[in-house]
């Protein structure tokens, strides 16, 4: 597609249930990153994949966070045994290449932890 | 520890006037930065950016400045409109780390 795309854009689920979400890059961008944005806040860097390279794992909070990008396309982003505090939307970027600033970003999938 | 951040919280103008949203960052490493618009509901939009080479960039409507001797960045908007109310966000890097690094953003509201 023209733009980077995340499904689902709104995920409720209940404290202890896991949830995946997941970011399609534009097509050619070897560079992805996910963010976690909590209401009226900043963007928090979670996780980054560079091509084959092993991602840049330092902004995940905790060991239910994981993510996994297959080559230059498709990443999940999993939330193992989610809990309140993880209620926030998720961002997803991509970049066409590392010397390039300039990060795409999707529109977010907005998670509520009941 | 290294950090950017906004002065301003949130910035409230008339339709037309000019709009100046500040940022302050830390790392003097800082050598590539980026302001960003974010509607609500929405994905962060690239508006400028600049980097340290330089000391002011020119888009649009938008005029980024840089005093790399206060660690200091603006955006000016000028002839402000009502579709510029969003958050701003500056975010920075610096050679050799891939992640862009953002500040808490200022809420731009703009009355017609």
């Amino acid at each position: 597609g023209a733009g980077v795309s995340q499904s689902p854009s709104n995920k409720v689920t209940e404290k202890g249930k896991d949830v995946e979400l997941r970011c399609d890059p534009i097509s050619g961008h070897t560079a992805l990153y996910w963010y976690r944005q909590r209401l009226g806040q900043g963007l928090e860097f979670l996780i980054y994949f560079q091509g084959n390279s092993a991602p840049d794992k330092s902004g995940l909070p905790s060991d239910r966070f994981s993510a996994e990008r297959t080559g230059e396309s498709v990443s999940t982003l999993t939330i193992q045994r989610t809990q309140q505090e993880d209620s926030a939307v998720y961002l997803c970027a991509s970049r066409p290449r590392l010397e390039t600033g300039e990060l795409f970003f999707g529109e977010g999938s907005r998670l509520t932890v009941l | 520890g290294e950090s950017v951040g906004l002065h301003l919280p949130t910035l409230s103008v008339q339709e037309g006037d000019n709009s100046i949203i500040n940022c302050a960052y830390s790392n003097s490493a800082s050598d590539y930065f980026i302001w960003y618009k974010q509607e609500s509901g929405k994905g962060p939009q690239f508006i400028i950016d600049i980097r340290s080479n330089m000391d002011k960039r020119q888009g649009q409507r938008v005029t980024v400045l840089l005093n790399k001797t206060v660690k200091h960045l603006s955006l000016q908007i000028a002839a402000t409109q009502p579709g510029d109310s969003a958050v701003y966000f500056c975010a920075e890097n610096h050679s050799g780390y891939s992640t862009l690094t953002f500040g808490k953003g200022t809420m731009l509201l703009v009355s017609p």
